[in-house]
């Protein structure tokens, strides 16, 4: 799987949306990027994925760039349960071959 | 509930010990994952399981470590001979195994203490 660059620590307003960015330089054609977060004594939480187009669901917005070498995940509207830390992660689906390489991921929180 | 469940939440182990850490993953998933985290550290791969067996162990930090899921379902890592450097919490998460669109749901892990 291909290596992620992530700022270690971000703040960011309540109410704000947060931008958390990842380089993945070296991603590969058919690798998804995938970011998951984790709250302090919690496990791991899927937030979302894609490929190349950009993605969004209720938790989050993804923004892949076209040449796919970085992206963003978007929370709109943060709150303080948004802090956390947040993995940006690129793995290939195939079957047989699953595992989730996590690095040290952006720890961001959320001031009031 | 519904989702992956670990047991026990917490272990306190001397040192010499074996542990045996216990995780139930969600009904009808297949690929069930161990990874170990250290105090304020990231997540560690140990062990993949695809049904009952395991395409990837690179992750195990030593023979001492061993695991396997049984019935396509519940999965067990042991440790023996518990070492100081073995506290950590322990994860599991599971996935369908689709190969498209998988995303892992993770339990809230085992803390192991060894004293």
């Amino acid at each position: 799987d291909a290596k992620t660059t992530q700022p270690p620590s971000m703040d960011c307003a309540e109410g704000r949306a947060a931008n958390l960015p990842c380089n993945h330089s070296t991603i590969s054609g058919n690798e998804y990027v995938y970011w998951y977060r984790q709250i302090h004594s919690q496990g791991p939480q899927y937030i979302i994925h894609g490929l190349k187009n950009n993605e969004t669901n209720e938790m989050a917005s993804l923004i892949i760039t076209e040449d796919r070498k970085s992206s963003t995940l978007i929370l709109p509207h943060a709150t303080l349960r948004d802090t956390a830390v947040y993995y940006c992660i690129v793995r290939v689906l195939n079957f047989g071959n699953e595992k989730l390489t996590f690095g040290t991921g952006t720890r961001l929180t959320i001031i009031p | 509930g519904a989702g992956v469940s670990q047991s026990p939440s917490n272990k306190v182990t001397e040192k010499g010990k074996d542990v045996e850490l216990r995780c139930d993953p969600i009904s009808g998933h297949t690929a069930l994952y161990w990874y170990r985290q250290s105090l304020g550290q990231g997540l560690e791969f140990l062990i993949y399981f695809q049904g009952n067996s395991a395409p990837d162990k690179s992750g195990l930090p030593s023979d001492r470590f061993s695991a396997e899921r049984t019935g396509g379902s519940v999965s067990t890592l042991t440790i023996q001979r518990t070492q100081q450097e073995d506290s950590a919490v322990y994860l599991c998460a599971s996935s369908l195994s689709s190969g498209m669109n998988t995303e892992a749901f993770f339990g809230q892990g085992t803390r192991l203490t060894v004293v």
